[in-house]
């Protein structure tokens, strides 16, 4: 069975503060994706990164892409509220599967 | 350009009823997802389709529990005989090439 283990599962911390989720597997993945949800709604996409060692920033929001193409993190820097979510790391093995962590629940206290 | 549609947004049922949830992925996206997320869970797979064809539907319960996504109209998710833990946020996405997005999700509850 693949499994995708994100952690921490929960996390508050204040506004201001810089932070990591992370999203772990034994199993190689030809892309990893990342996606934020909020309650009620479905899950938008946030990054794919394919390259193993990638790097890609999207404003204080940077992930990295593991070496081996087993694992990424997440890295926030200067959280905000609005950063408030449940964030979720998917891979694709093969040609069709995906698979999804359970996501790290982040909560941004003002 | 609209994006995955999902409807209805929210449906009850009361048990032992049949549930329908509809799905209409981006246009020019003929693969079709279906997720199933309990509350404070992450997102488990349930089927995936190509159009006329289940390409995989190794996460589907073996019973009361079908989809397709027909040649014309919606793919659609069907749920036989609703039982209380079939409430759940069931969600679609659909994809081009190498990354689904996602409709807003159909909450189920069933009474």
């Amino acid at each position: 069975t693949q499994l995708l283990e994100q952690s921490p599962q929960f996390l508050s911390i204040q506004e201001g503060e810089n932070l990591t989720v992370y999203c772990n597997s034994s199993s190689v993945f030809s892309s990893l994706q990342w996606y934020r949800q909020e309650p009620g709604e479905g899950p938008v996409l946030l990054v794919t990164v394919v390259t193993g060692g990638e790097v890609k920033k999207l404003k204080r929001l940077t992930f990295q892409f593991g070496d081996a193409r087993k694992d990424s993190s997440l890295h926030i820097t200067a959280a905000q509220p609005g950063d408030t979510g449940l964030y979720l790391c998917a891979g694709r093995v093969g040609d069709d599967k995906i698979i999804f962590g359970k996501g790290t629940r982040l909560h941004i206290l003002p | 350009n609209a994006g995955v549609m999902q409807n209805p947004r929210h449906l009850v049922r009361r048990r032992g009823q049949e549930a329908r949830l509809r799905c209409s992925p981006m246009k020019g996206h003929s693969h079709v997802y279906w997720y199933r997320q309990l509350p404070e869970e992450g997102l488990k797979f349930m089927v995936y389709l190509q159009k006329e064809n289940i390409i995989d539907e190794s996460g589907m319960p073996k019973e009361r529990f079908s989809a397709e996504f027909p040649k014309e109209g919606p793919s659609i998710l069907r749920i036989q005989q609703v039982v209380r833990g079939d409430s759940a946020a069931y969600f679609c996405a659909s994809s081009g090439q190498e990354t689904q997005y996602f409709g807003p999700g159909t909450r189920l509850l069933v009474l």
